[in-house]
């Protein structure tokens, strides 16, 4: 079956890195996306990879490996506007995105 | 308007009732979804649509359905309510279908079935 996994909550502190992970298994593969979703709004995009390696952009990078199912989103200098939940999403053969159920990370001061 | 919109932002519905959630977009994207948001799990895909005057069944499609008469609208409709339907239920859109197009989402329909 196709199934995706990523930790329900992670806390990390304002001004530090945290790091998301993400482990996919899907029929077929057609890229790894990650989206921002904040409390009671809608999920909004931040990356996409399809090729292995890093892609960064500002403080947000995110790292995909196909030979492990296994991609991260990594998030620098950590603001309090961080605190979301950040779903991890795999397309499959059919171009459908099968969705994690979501980290939600939490910013201390 | 620019992006996606949805209404009603939310609703409590009687069980048995019929109701039709609405959205419409002005990007003039070919690709349309409909999904559902409960705690604990992933979106997940309840019909989606191609292009205008075609649909297809998503993961969860039972006691729903929808119309796409036209590029901008595409409508949600449960036709006898029940309260395994509460939930949010998020309208999105991307540039093509079959592609690694983004998906751009609208602010969700909060559902209350009692």
């Amino acid at each position: 079956g196709q199934n995706i996994d990523q930790p329900t909550e992670m806390t990390a502190t304002e001004g530090a890195i945290v790091q998301i992970n993400c482990t996919y298994q899907t029929s077929g593969f057609n890229g790894l996306f990650w989206y921002q979703q904040h409390a009671g709004e809608a999920p909004t995009f931040l990356s996409y990879n399809v090729l292995d390696g890093l892609e960064e952009k500002g403080r947000f990078s995110s790292f995909l490996s196909r030979s492990k199912g296994y991609s991260y989103l990594l998030l620098k200098e950590l603001q309090m506007k961080d605190s979301a939940s950040y779903l991890c999403a795999a397309m499959d053969s059919n171009y459908q995105l099968i969705w994690g159920a979501g980290t939600k990370l939490i910013i201390k001061p | 308007i620019a992006g996606i919109t949805q209404a009603p932002t939310s609703q409590i519905l009687a069980a048995g009732r019929r109701m039709t959630l609405r959205c419409t977009q002005d990007m003039r994207h070919n690709a349309m979804y409909w999904y559902r948001q409960d705690l604990g799990l992933g979106l997940r895909l309840i019909h989606y649509s191609n292009t205008a005057g075609t649909t297809g069944k998503g993961e969860v499609p039972d006691g729903y359905s929808v119309s796409r008469a036209n590029t901008d609208d595409f409508p949600l409709t449960l036709a006898s309510a029940v309260p395994s339907q509460t939930s949010v239920y998020f309208c999105a859109s991307s540039e093509n279908s079959g592609s690694t197009n983004e998906q751009f989402f609208g602010p969700g329909t909060r559902l209350t079935v009692l």
